[in-house]
Formats: C-alpha cells, structure tokens, sequence
C-alpha cells in the first residue's frame, strides 16, 4: 500500500519561495507508470490540481501556476518536491500530494497524503 | 476557458437516494472521477472511469455516464457519507487536470 506524507515550513513570506517534499513508502519514484502529483485546497474552497511529473518524463503543470512551479523527483531519497515561487496571500492552502495513474489518457489520484497547511504571511 | 460545473450543495435524508451531477463540453471525451473528502481529511477515490469503482468502496456508491453530464449515485445513504464530494476529467487536450467545484452532500 502506497503511503505520501508531506513535509515542509507551514508558513511562507511573501514574495519567498513555497518549498515541499513528499516522502513515497510502499512505491517507488521511478514506477513508470505513476504521476507524482500535488493538489492544494485554500481554506473552505474547492481543490485546485497543481501539477505532476512523470518518472523519466516531462511535467505538466496548471497554465495558472506555470510559470511559478518547479515539481522534480529524488530517486535517492525516493521524494519528491514542489516550489512556488513568489508566492502571495492568495497561495494558502492545504498542500497535497498524491500517486498519480494514467487511465485512458486522463489522470487520476489513488493514493494521496494527510496534507499540510501552508499560510503565506509576515 | 473550461471547468467542471456541480451544484454546491445536495441535501438527502437516510435511506434515500443522493444523485451529484458534473457537467462539462469535454466529458464525452475523457473520464470522470468522483472524490470523496470529509472535514479535516484527504479526498478518497469513489469512482475512476466514469463508472468503476475501488476496493474498499461501499456499493452504495455508483457512477453513470451520459453526454457532457457525470452522475455520483449514493443509494442508501447513511450519515458517514456527508461530505463534499469532487468531480474530476480533464481539458480538452487531456494533459490538463481539472476539478468540479465541489458539491456538499447534506444528510438530513
């Protein structure tokens, strides 16, 4: 059974750059098959898909956070990681992780970490 | 622009049936997904391809299919399954990830 937590400072300074990791047990980074993703939620909204990479792949990210978003993969440690950059406000929110699988060329998400709250403010 | 389109809120007594609707022009192309997430926790996949559903998920749960339009049956609903509950397919092109706004499913 595959298990994500995520890891990282629960508040970010405006301007600064968001940074998470999510630790994989029970799978593995480099599965062909699985997209590593992250998902967030703002408080009392909707979810909000941000991104994912695919093992040896390209990464596609949400065209609203494109040019702020860097998600990459350490096979090493068996992680992998998110950067937002020049976060505002407005980019609070429970952070996810989660497995991706590709199923008749959409993406869903089968395993997904507890989340972790991340509140951008001085 | 796109986006998966669900009514905020659904409200049912025990026992009977809920029904959540997802519409979107891009639905005849690609998948749904339902998710179910309660206060406090992670979203759990209930349905994958449009009608399919995980281990572990009760029977009473069921997804259809028909047009631009997503449909998560709840039959039989009990008091544990209030919560909010999320469509998710993708854009047109199929790269592009995208959730519902979310329904909360009220039981009276």
């Amino acid at each position: 059974q595959v298990q994500l937590q995520e890891s990282g400072p629960g508040l970010v300074e405006p301007s600064e750059t968001l940074s998470l990791t999510c630790t994989v047990s029970g799978g593995s980074v480099t599965s062909g098959s699985d997209y590593w993703s992250w998902i967030r939620q703002p408080p009392g909204k909707g979810l909000e898909w941000i991104g994912y990479k695919y093992y040896s792949a390209s990464t596609s990210y949400n065209p609203s956070l494109n040019s702020r978003v860097t998600i990459s993969v350490d096979t090493s440690k068996n992680q992998f990681s998110l950067k937002l950059s020049s976060v505002t406000a407005a980019d609070t929110a429970v952070y996810y992780c989660a497995r991706g699988g590709r199923v008749g060329g959409t993406t869903m998400f089968d395993h997904w970490g507890q989340g972790t709250l991340v509140t951008v403010s001085s | 622009s796109y986006g998966l389109t669900q009514p905020p809120s659904v409200s049912v007594s025990p026992g009977q049936t809920a029904r959540i609707t997802c519409s979107a022009d891009t639905l005849p192309k690609h998948f749904a997904y339902w998710y179910q997430q309660k206060p406090g926790q992670a979203p759990v996949l209930v349905i994958y391809k449009d009608d399919k559903r995980p281990s572990g998920i009760p029977e009473r749960f069921s997804g259809s299919s028909s047009g631009t339009t997503v449909t998560l049956t709840i039959s039989g609903v009990q008091a544990e399954d209030e919560a909010d509950y999320y469509c998710q397919s993708a854009d047109s092109s199929g790269i592009y990830v995208i959730f519902g706004g979310g329904t909360k499913l009220t039981v009276l």
